[in-house]
């Protein structure tokens, strides 16, 4: 069974600080990741992807990828109260490319 | 800018009664999703569908459980019998090629009581 752990939270940071939201999955074939923001009865809406290991930055968020570990995180940089959600962590996986979600992790930016 | 579309926002409807929830996925893409989330957990893959036809379903994909894509545009999940633990929020999602992006339309809350 194809996993995707995440820490549940609730992760409280203060406004203007990075907030660091981490991710393991268990399929060592996955190649393609993703992180979804989702606010309280809404839908996911797509962050960031990242497929290569390293580092990739849009504006002020950071995907973090490390495939030997398994690992995947993102940064936000200079959070914002909006930036108050949960982030999902999801993998691309199985023949239809299904995505496999974590949890995810709530963050609470506080003002 | 494109968008995917589900009809209706919040169904409420009698245990043992069928529903049909209803997607418009961006009219370009080629590949389509359902998913539900149960409140309070993890968002949870039910079936894939690609050239008129299933192309991967979960478990919870069951016999009560069909999907269909009736005039090239709508795509549509049913369930035949509906059951309380089938109260969640149902998403469609679509993409344009295996390896693009999935757009998440903005979700139907079924209510099963």
């Amino acid at each position: 069974q194809k996993e995707v752990e995440q820490n549940s939270g609730p992760l409280s940071v203060p406004e203007g600080a990075i907030a660091s939201l981490n991710c393991t999955y268990s399929d060592r074939g996955s190649q393609s990741f993703f992180w979804y923001r989702q606010y309280s009865g809404k839908s996911p809406e797509l962050i960031m992807f990242i497929y290569s290991n390293g580092d990739k930055e849009d504006g002020r968020f950071t995907a973090q990828l490390n495939k030997a570990s398994q690992y995947v995180s993102l940064l936000i940089r200079d959070s914002q109260p909006s930036d108050s959600a949960t982030y999902l962590c999801a993998v691309k996986s199985g023949s239809a490319r299904q995505l496999t979600f974590g949890s995810g992790t709530q963050l609470t930016v506080l003002p | 800018e494109p968008e995917v579309t589900q009809t209706p926002s919040h169904q409420v409807t009698q245990m043992g009664q069928e529903v049909i929830l209803r997607c418009v996925p961006i009219s370009n893409h080629l590949y389509f999703y359902w998913y539900r989330q149960i409140l309070g957990q993890k968002v949870e893959f039910l079936v894939s569908f690609y050239n008129n036809e299933i192309s991967e379903k979960s478990e919870i994909f069951d016999d009560q459980f069909s999907v269909e894509r009736p005039d090239g545009s709508n795509f549509t999940l049913k369930i035949r019998s509906t059951k309380l633990e089938d109260s969640a929020m149902y998403f469609c999602a679509s993409r344009t090629g295996m390896n693009t992006e999935a757009f998440f339309g903005q979700g139907t809350r079924l209510t099963v009581v």
